[in-house]
């Protein structure tokens, strides 16, 4: 069974600019959330999409948006990119059934310079 | 306000010693906890959960407690090996949304 896979892994941008990063979830698992990794920050949700619909989001500003398409892959994207967006960005699906558990991809690693 | 915290960022043991990892947890309102592994330039991976309504769940080497009274939670790896060397998330888990702690970085010694 494949895994979470999450595109593209690394990437650099500058300052202004926009990113879209894709991630596409294990099969059959209909939760998709996102997660932002910083030194020290731990992993800060960003949000949780369920059959195309955002039921969850967490504290950061409207640049930061996602979506969900119906064969539960989700893009999320960062508008007029800061320095401190830097980061690794994590996608994770479940079946959100029993623990919750999370099934992480291997991430998007964002530059901002 | 954070509302899982691991107040320790980092822990070294010796190999074939017990390794604590702990969280301290402010909302009582949780359906599970959950032990996740980081390994560098890698994703985290799901270690071990435990129900609200228990207060141990063990899995091979890994058996974390759960004390609800103090709001707390703990893992403990018997006997740690020099592969546990990683990063160690714990989490809730309410309502489909997981907050995590921000982790601590166990170093195994050979």
């Amino acid at each position: 069974k494949a895994g979470v896979t999450q595109t593209p892994r690394y990437l650099i941008k500058t300052r202004g600019q926009q990113v879209t990063l894709s991630c596409s979830p294990i099969s059959g698992h209909r939760s998709v959330s996102w997660y932002q990794q910083t030194p020290g920050q731990g992993l800060q949700f960003l949000f949780e999409y369920f059959s195309e619909t955002q039921r969850n989001k967490g504290n950061f500003p409207g640049r930061f948006s996602g979506r969900q398409f119906s064969n539960s892959r989700s893009e999320m994207n960062v508008s007029t990119l800061e320095l401190g967006d830097s980061a690794l960005y994590l996608c994770a699906s479940s079946l959100f059934t029993g623990t919750g558990e999370l099934f992480f991809g291997e991430g998007s690693r964002l530059t901002v310079l | 306000d954070q509302q899982v915290k691991q107040n320790s960022p980092s822990l070294s043991v010796q190999e074939g010693r017990i390794s604590i990892l702990n969280c301290d947890y402010t909302n009582s309102m949780f359906d599970y906890f959950l032990w996740y592994k980081k390994y560098p330039a890698e994703g985290p991976t799901f270690l071990i959960s435990i129900s609200s309504i228990k207060d141990k769940n063990e899995d091979g080497r890994f058996t974390v407690f759960l004390n609800k009274s103090a709001k707390h939670l703990s893992l403990h790896i018997v006997p740690s090996q020099p592969g546990d060397s990683a990063v160690y998330f714990c989490a809730y888990t309410n309502a489909g949304k997981s907050t995590f702690g921000d982790g601590t970085t166990l170093t195994v010694k050979p």
